[in-house]
């Protein structure tokens, strides 16, 4: 079965341009999450989309973004970026059921410029 | 003060010795806990899972949670050089919910 797909891998950017991730999750889950992870703040939830509505959000701004598709596929767009945007975006998918299990991707690491 | 906090110290241990992790949080709300596990390069992978207060063991991994002190913590056992990774607690209050709080992780190294 093959695992959840995240591209691009790796990605530059410079800031007040806006960059979109694509994220492909385990065939028949239907919840997809989103992640910052950084350093100084560790993984920080961004929002979860469950059957094409988003489902919960966290206190991102509104420069953050996403959408689900009805194959389950989903992007998250971030608008307008700032240095401190630069960091490993995971996203995570799941039956939709709560197991306790959130399978990740390997991420997109963006750096902003 | 952050939900979750974790020491992220990172520790480095022999090849056979235990290694001992731990979380403290403030959200009394919380009731399942977890440990991630994250290999450089790579997403977290689920390592452990338990509900409530009480111990847990996997083979050479034991999660133990005390809700009263709002401590959960990893043990693990007879540790290899294949155990080096990030390991990161995260939890949640609400069934269904995979909005997730996350420690900063720790790294561990484990010296053959």
């Amino acid at each position: 079965k093959a695992g959840v797909t995240q591209t691009p891998r790796y990605l530059i950017k410079t800031r007040g341009q806006q960059v979109t991730l694509s994220c492909s999750p385990i065939s028949g889950h239907r919840s997809v999450s989103w992640y910052q992870q950084t350093p100084g703040q560790g993984l920080q939830f961004l929002f979860e989309y469950f059957s094409e509505t988003q489902r919960n959000k966290g206190n991102f701004p509104g420069r953050f973004s996403g959408r689900q598709f009805s194959n389950s596929r989903s992007e998250m767009n971030v608008s307008t970026l700032e240095l401190g945007d630069s960091a490993l975006y995971l996203c995570a998918s799941s039956s939709g059921g709560y197991t306790g299990e959130l399978f990740f991707g390997e991420g997109s690491r963006l750096t902003v410029l | 003060q952050k939900e979750v906090e974790q020491d992220p110290g990172p520790l480095s241990v022999p090849e056979g010795a235990i290694v001992s992790l731990n979380c403290t949080y403030s959200n009394s709300a919380f009731q399942y806990f977890m440990w991630y596990r994250q290999y450089s390069r790579k997403g977290p992978e689920l390592l452990m899972y338990t509900y409530s207060s009480g111990n847990k063991e996997d083979g050479r991994f034991t999660a133990q949670v005390d809700k009263s002190s709002k401590y959960i913590s990893l043990f693990i056992r007879d540790s290899q050089p294949s155990d080096s990774a990030t390991y990161l607690c995260a939890m949640s209050a609400k069934k269904g919910n995979n909005r997730l709080a996350f420690g900063k992780g720790n790294q561990v190294v484990v010296i053959p």
